[in-house]
C-alpha cells in the first residue's frame, strides 16, 4: 500500500533555532515529492516539489533533501521565525504516465516556534 | 488577483440536509479537485475533473457529488448519504491532469460543520 509517513508529530522549538523534519514514503512508482506548509484553517502552499533526479532543493530558508534509494526525505528550517508555526505536509506523487499523478499525502507535522 | 477561492469558509448544516461548496479559479487550469481533510490524517481525493463535463471518483467519493459546467468552476455537494460530513473541505486546481511536475494549487478552503 502506497504510504506516507511523516516525523514527527508535532514539534515546539524557540525562534531562531533550526529544525528537520522527516518524511518516510513507500510510494512506487515515484514521480515527484513535494513539501507544503499549511496555516492552520487555511489551504496548503507549495514550499518546494523534486524530482526523482534532485536530492536537495531550497527555497529560501526551507531546505528539502530526498533520498529516493531509501525513500526519505528531509524538510530543513533555517532560524526559525514565529510565521513559520504551522503544519508541514510531505505530499509524494504516483508515476502513471498518461493518467493521473495521483499525490499520497502524509498527516502532517504540526510546528509550533515560540518566542 | 489570479486564484482559487472557496466560499463559505465557514458552513453550518443540520442533519439530513443537502449542501454546496463553492470552487471557482481564474488561472485557467484545467484540472480541479476536491480533497477532505480530518484532523491527524493526510488529505483524501474525493473528486478531480481534466475537462468541462468530465469528473472521476477519487478515494472516497460516497455521499459526494460535483459538477463541472465551467472551466472555472468545480461545486461539490454533499449529499445526506455522506455519514460523518464534518471536515475542511479543499479544492484544487492544476494546469493538467497529469505530468512530471505537475503543481496543485489550494483554495483556503470551507470548515463544514454537521448539527
Amino acid at each position: 500500500k502506497n504510504q506516507v509517513e511523516q516525523s514527527p508529530q508535532s514539534l515546539i522549538i524557540l525562534e531562531g533555532k533550526n529544525c528537520t523534519l522527516q518524511c518516510n514514503y513507500t510510494v512506487s512508482p515515484f514521480s515527484n515529492l513535494r513539501w507544503y506548509k499549511q496555516d492552520t484553517g487555511r489551504g496548503p502552499v507549495s514550499l518546494t516539489i523534486m524530482t526523482f533526479s534532485e536530492n536537495t532543493k531550497s527555497n529560501g530558508r526551507y531546505t528539502a533533501t530526498l533520498d529516493a534509494d531509501t525513500k526519505q526525505s528531509s524538510l530543513h528550517i533555517t532560524a526559525s521565525q514565529l510565521s513559520d508555526s504551522a503544519s508541514y505536509i510531505c505530499v509524494v506523487s504516483e508515476g502513471f504516465s498518461g493518467g493521473y499523478n495521483k499525490l499520497i499525502f502524509g498527516a502532517g507535522t504540526r510546528l509550533a516556534v515560540h518566542p | 488577483d489570479g486564484g482559487i477561492t472557496q466560499s463559505p469558509k465557514y458552513l453550518f448544516r443540520k442533519e439530513g440536509q443537502n449542501v454546496t461548496l463553492s470552487c471557482e479559479q481564474n488561472l485557467n487550469h484545467d484540472a480541479m479537485y476536491w480533497y477532505r481533510q480530518d484532523p491527524g490524517q493526510g488529505l483524501r481525493l474525493i473528486y478531480y475533473s481534466q475537462i468541462v463535463n468530465d469528473f472521476q471518483k477519487g478515494d472516497i467519493a460516497e455521499g459526494y457529488s460535483v459538477s463541472r459546467e465551467k472551466k472555472e468552476s468545480f461545486p461539490l455537494t454533499v449529499t445526506s448519504a455522506q455519514k460523518n460530513p464534518t471536515a475542511f473541505y479543499l479544492c484544487a486546481s492544476s494546469m493538467r491532469l497529469a505530468g512530471d511536475v505537475n503543481e496543485q494549487f489550494f483554495g483556503p478552503g470551507t470548515r463544514l460543520t454537521v448539527l
